[in-house]
């Protein structure tokens, strides 16, 4: 149990669906990530909440919508994807988002067909 | 753009043996964070280094951080196969908050 909860674990989806990943902290951080995990890259960093306001957007496609409805939830909303997009999603809080310290969800393994 | 290195790549040892994995940043940064990663699993934070020559130890692995060399080592001593895994370092912009930037990750393979 590492105090932040992913769900779902495995996403199939199409070109054309909508769906969203969820993501939820019981750590009682201010700071929530969004990173995206590909075969053969680096992780990277998509989206930086904190206290519920986005300070970071890493040139992200508009296809991926975050959204923090509060300090311990965190959304990712997918339409229109392409293929290359699927990789593995992964979450992270941390205690501020000057404090790195991140502690990362199980993430979602993503495969879009 | 700060760019985050880790040789090498991939590394497979025997039981028993030492090895060293090395991350190189480039940019001014004094936290770096490794982490360590089972196949199809999260991402299990293992050391914080906060300044300039800290080291930290945990069991067979030892960390360290040189901030003038921007170059933080993972020592693994007589190492275990249950230590297969890949690790990754980390390093955020000194005083951003954007978040961390990391390596691509050492797959490492301890063969019994």
């Amino acid at each position: 149990e590492t105090g932040v909860t992913q769900t779902p674990r495995h996403l199939v989806m199409g070109m054309t669906n909508k769906k969203s990943l969820k993501c939820e902290q019981h750590l009682g951080h201010n700071a929530m990530y969004w990173y995206k995990q590909s075969a053969k890259k680096p992780l990277e960093l998509m989206f930086v909440y904190s206290l519920e306001e986005r300070v970071e957007n890493n040139s992200v496609p508009s296809r991926f919508s975050p959204e923090c409805p509060n300090s311990s939830h965190l959304f990712l909303h997918l339409h229109t994807l392409q293929p290359e997009d699927s990789a593995l999603y992964l979450c992270a809080s941390s205690q501020s988002a000057g404090n790195t310290e991140a502690f990362f969800g199980q993430g979602t393994r993503l495969t879009v067909v | 753009e700060l760019k985050v290195e880790q040789n090498p790549l991939f590394l497979s040892m025997q039981e028993g043996k030492n090895y060293t994995i090395y991350c190189n940043y480039s940019t001014t940064s004094d936290r770096l964070y490794w982490y360590r990663q089972d196949p199809g699993k999260s991402l299990e934070s293992l050391f914080v280094l906060l300044s300039n020559g800290a080291v930290k130890q945990e069991g067979r692995l030892m960390a360290s951080l040189d901030t003038k060399a921007r170059l933080s080592t993972l020592h693994i001593t007589a190492a275990v196969h249950d230590l297969s895994a890949t690790y990754f370092c980390a390093v955020d912009i000194l005083g951003g908050a954007d978040g961390l930037t990391f390596g691509k990750g050492t797959h490492l393979i301890i063969q019994p």
